[in-house]
């Protein structure tokens, strides 16, 4: 049974610091990791998403690395704004089209 | 471009009470999701339906049932609630087609069983 971690579970950071989030699951026999960001009291929005023939994905200030050998994901936010508080889940996508996701970590960014 | 609607937004039940969580989405996805999540905890997979006229188990069905009514509509039945299914349910829509698909989810019904 697949089974996804993340650490930590909470970061707070002063703006402008770049920081990494880790996600690590147990099964390398993946389709897919994407990495969302979820708002208090709203759904989830997916932000990258990795193919398991890929190694990385940029979007803007975000980049996101897989190494499914290690089974291990992270994601880089740059120069990080208050705007980035939120949670961000990771997830990855096995046979059968089911995500299992990981617990998250809730992003807090200090003006 | 609605995307993924869910009704209610809130629902507070007594315990033994049932109800229907409805789903609905415009993207012409072929598969959707019901998922739930409990605090500090990920989203775990309650049913899932792979095209229309399929449903399928996922991590925790026990004490739920689903219907996909066509392609656009996949509810969620609570027989008889309990308290420990007081959580924030989620409904997910996909093309369902390979590693470059990828969920898009409702704003989540906030469920309390008393």
């Amino acid at each position: 049974k697949q089974e996804v971690t993340q650490i930590p579970a909470a970061l707070s950071v002063p703006e402008g610091e770049n920081l990494v989030l880790n996600c690590s699951f147990t099964d390398s026999a993946i389709y897919n990791l994407q990495w969302f960001r979820q708002d208090p009291g709203k759904g989830l929005t997916s932000l990258l998403l990795i193919q398991s023939s890929q190694r990385e994905q940029t979007s803007g200030r975000l980049n996101a690395s897989l190494d499914k050998s290690s089974g291990r994901s992270t994601l880089y936010i740059a120069a990080s704004q208050p705007g980035d508080s939120a949670t961000y889940l990771c997830a990855v996508k096995n046979a059968g089209n089911m995500l299992t996701f990981g617990g998250g970590t809730r992003l807090m960014v200090k003006p | 471009n609605a995307g993924v609607t869910q009704t209610p937004k809130f629902q507070v039940l007594k315990t033994g009470q049932s109800m229907t969580l409805q789903c609905a989405q415009d993207m012409n996805h072929n598969s959707m999701y019901w998922y739930r999540q409990d605090p500090g905890m990920g989203l775990r997979l309650i049913y899932y339906s792979a095209s229309e006229g399929t449903t399928d188990k996922g991590e925790v069905p026990n004490g739920y049932n689903v219907s996909r009514l066509n392609k656009r509509e996949f509810s969620l039945r609570l027989e008889s609630a309990a308290p420990s299914q007081t959580s924030v349910y989620f409904c997910a829509s996909s093309d369902g087609a390979g590693v470059a698909d990828t969920q898009y989810f409702g704003p989540g019904t906030r469920l309390t069983v008393l």
